[in-house]
């Protein structure tokens, strides 16, 4: 099972809907979860983090499940702007690692909004 | 700011070939990072560094090198170019292990023909 999963699309929406995107994570000792997006041939970007009670930033909510071990990711309104591909990414916080910061991706859910 | 570069964008290699791939920082960031994202797949992470003089492996470290001499620089190096490197590279840093906001550079796509 990988450690990080998410259904890669493409999701192909029209302008103005709503999009849902889960991602799964298999580690139980997770501690910090993000949303990053990707542009085609572009770097990640950080989108949001998500926080045990939900957060929102606009037109983004983000939500984490620890029981079910899922974060998600809606997006209402959709633009043509947001198309893209969505990275969940998950940090593993490792005793005795330098790192600390051992970030997780998943493979990323690609995201077309069409007019 | 230029936050991070890297270069070259584009690169070409014949197999056994070697080649660094340069990553300079001017945040001031103590942690930096090599990525390697294959189509399709997330981001593994090839070597990361905590500060100048420390370095260490990730998950997919084989076949590459780095060095950290200075804080604002962090090249990877190929020593024998192999197939299985062809990847969009990407460089990363971060202020800190508590500070989980990535930088990244804008990537370098490698063919290993």
């Amino acid at each position: 099972r990988k450690e990080v999963e998410q259904d890669p699309g493409p999701f192909n929406v029209p302008e103005g809907a709503t999009v849902a995107f889960n991602c799964t994570y298999s580690n139980s000792a997770s501690q910090s979860f993000f949303w990053y997006r990707q542009d085609c041939r572009k770097e990640p970007k950080l989108l949001m983090s998500v926080y045990s009670s939900g957060n929102e930033d606009g037109r983004f909510t983000a939500q984490l499940n620890r029981a079910s071990q899922y974060i998600s990711l809606l997006i209402r309104d959709s633009k043509l702007s947001d198309s893209a591909t969505y990275l969940c990414v998950v940090n593993v916080m490792v005793a005795n690692n330098n790192a600390g910061n051992m970030l997780t991706f998943g493979g990323g859910t690609r995201l077309m909004v069409k007019p | 700011n230029a936050g991070v570069t890297q270069t070259p964008k584009f690169r070409i290699l014949k197999i056994g070939q070697s080649m660094t791939l340069q990553c300079t920082q001017d945040m001031n960031h103590n942690y930096m990072y090599w990525y390697r994202q294959d189509p399709g797949m997330g981001l593994k992470l090839i070597y990361y560094s905590v500060g100048a003089g420390i370095t260490d492996k990730g998950e997919v470290p084989n076949g590459y090198n780095v060095s950290r001499s200075t804080t604002e620089d962090f090249p990877l190096r190929l020593e024998l170019a192999a197939p299985s490197q062809t990847s969009v590279y990407f460089c990363a840093s971060s202020y800190g292990h508590t500070n989980e906001k990535l930088f990244f550079g804008s990537g370098t796509q490698l063919s290993v023909l």
